[in-house]
């Protein structure tokens, strides 16, 4: 059964034309991560939800934003995509106490042409 | 800082050998200490998760030790398989204002030959 839902899997984009990676999941966790991997990179984290609250990381660039209509969804939107944003978005989710397992989706291979 | 380092980067064995991939951590405060697998191309799936009190876990032909004292962790893999070629990520986990913030490492890309 899928858990942590990725649409779509891959995703072409023009430079500077907005894009919206969505993700999904049925797990009914509290928070829910977005992450960024570049090529034989580990996952760098872009931001998280707990619950309605949105925590950015330091150093994510603005370009970067994100959207949690409910418990079930959420959204990374990339403003004005640039050539180095081509990556892999990881989704993941877990519950808000220490030690639950995060769980991963499958990944959104973006390209930007 | 904060951070996670695995050795070897790559790593190519035959298939049934027996190999084993080190992490050795500088994250406090300590949470956890996870192993994934991520195949090319996809999202990354847990083997193990550890925390400080626990030595040694399984899952299967895959064992991960953890030594809190040096802030080392190891994961053996026993006979291996083909399918086993894949990264190999070794993530530390910080629990802060409610929620695990995950430090990972680079990971070792690990090649199963015939």
């Amino acid at each position: 059964d899928a858990m942590v839902i990725q649409n779509p899997r891959y995703q072409v984009t023009q430079f500077g034309k907005p894009v919206t990676l969505s993700c999904s999941q049925t797990l009914n966790h509290n928070v829910m991560y977005w992450y960024q991997q570049k090529s034989s990179q580990a996952p760098k984290l872009l931001f998280h939800y707990y619950d309605k609250d949105f925590n950015n990381e330091a150093d994510t660039p603005d370009n970067f934003q994100s959207r949690r209509p409910n418990t079930s969804f959420c959204f990374l939107d990339i403003r004005s995509p640039g050539l180095g944003d081509a990556a892999m978005y990881l989704c993941a989710t877990s519950r808000d106490s220490e030690g639950w397992e995060q769980y991963f989706g499958p990944g959104t291979r973006l390209t930007v042409t | 800082k904060n951070q996670v380092e695995q050795s070897p980067q790559s790593l190519i064995i035959l298939e049934g050998k027996n190999c084993t991939l080190q992490c050795n951590y500088t994250v406090s405060p300590f949470s956890n200490l996870r192993w994934y697998k991520q195949d090319t191309g996809r999202g990354p799936v847990s083997l193990t998760i550890m925390t400080f009190s626990e030595n040694t876990k399984s899952n299967g032909r895959y064992t991960a030790t953890l030594d809190a004292d040096t802030k080392q962790s190891s994961l053996h893999i026993t006979a291996s398989q083909l399918s086993d070629s894949a990264s190999y990520i070794c993530v530390v986990s910080m629990f802060s204002g409610g929620y695990n913030k995950l430090i990972f490492g680079a990971g070792t890309r690990l090649a199963v030959h015939p």
